[in-house]
């Protein structure tokens, strides 16, 4: 049963332009959301996080959108850069089950330049 | 601060084999969780420490085990080893702070199984 899901398996966008990745969840326990970006062979680099209590959280390029009555949350990048190339996971946990991380299956992101 | 490191980096091993993987924390830390990537599976939680405890487990067999010393350094241990175990091994420390539990990853060691 995938709690997580990432629909999209890749994403190509143009330097400049604004890359939105999405995430679907369906457990409506989950009250803490996280993206990650992750290079091949190394480990996940937290970029962004939000609480179910919230609706946005900014962090300079990166602005995670929650929208909870739909389960759904979008990660953007503006403006997107050659160096945003790689996978992105969003995560998700329980307040009652810290330490467990629940991921999508993740999306490939290429900036081209 | 100094990340979240791991050793080895990388590993082989052969089937029936046992191998030790070692975590140690962010200074100030004290979870960790430990996680299987692999292509088919994606990122799969293996279980959690806090304070020497382990909190939380996911669905993988009695072969994969772990401990958390006093410092919260951590070490997972896999016993019998099979080719499917061929991996690589995430370790992640967070502060363990109520709301919010945002979890460090460090680089992972990566398992071959012959």
């Amino acid at each position: 049963d995938q709690q997580v899901k990432q629909n999209s398996p890749s994403l190509s966008v143009q330097e400049g332009r604004i890359s939105i990745l999405n995430c679907d969840y369906t457990n409506s326990m989950f009250d803490y959301f996280l993206w990650y970006k992750k290079y091949p062979a190394e480990g996940p680099t937290f970029l962004i996080s939000i609480s179910s209590i919230k609706d946005k959280n900014e962090d300079g390029r990166f602005t995670v959108f929650l929208n909870k009555s739909a389960k759904h949350l979008s990660l953007h990048i503006v403006p997107s850069q050659p160096g945003d190339s790689a996978v992105y996971f969003c995560a998700a946990m329980r307040g009652t089950s810290y330490g467990k991380l629940t991921f999508g299956q993740g999306t490939i992101l290429t900036v081209h330049p | 601060k100094a990340g979240v490191t791991q050793t080895p980096r990388y590993l082989i091993k052969t089937r029936g084999q046992q191998v030790t993987l070692s975590c140690s924390p962010i200074s100030g830390h004290r979870s960790v969780s430990w996680y299987q990537q692999t292509p088919g599976q994606g990122l799969q939680f293996l279980f959690e420490y806090f304070s020497e405890t382990q909190r939380n487990k996911g669905n993988f067999p009695g072969r994969f085990s772990g401990r958390q010393f006093s410092n919260s350094r951590s070490e997972m241990n896999v016993s019998t080893l099979e080719l499917g175990d061929s991996a690589l091994y995430l370790c992640a420390s967070s502060p363990r702070l109520a709301g919010t539990d945002t979890q460090y990853f460090g680089p992972g060691t990566r398992l071959t199984v012959l």
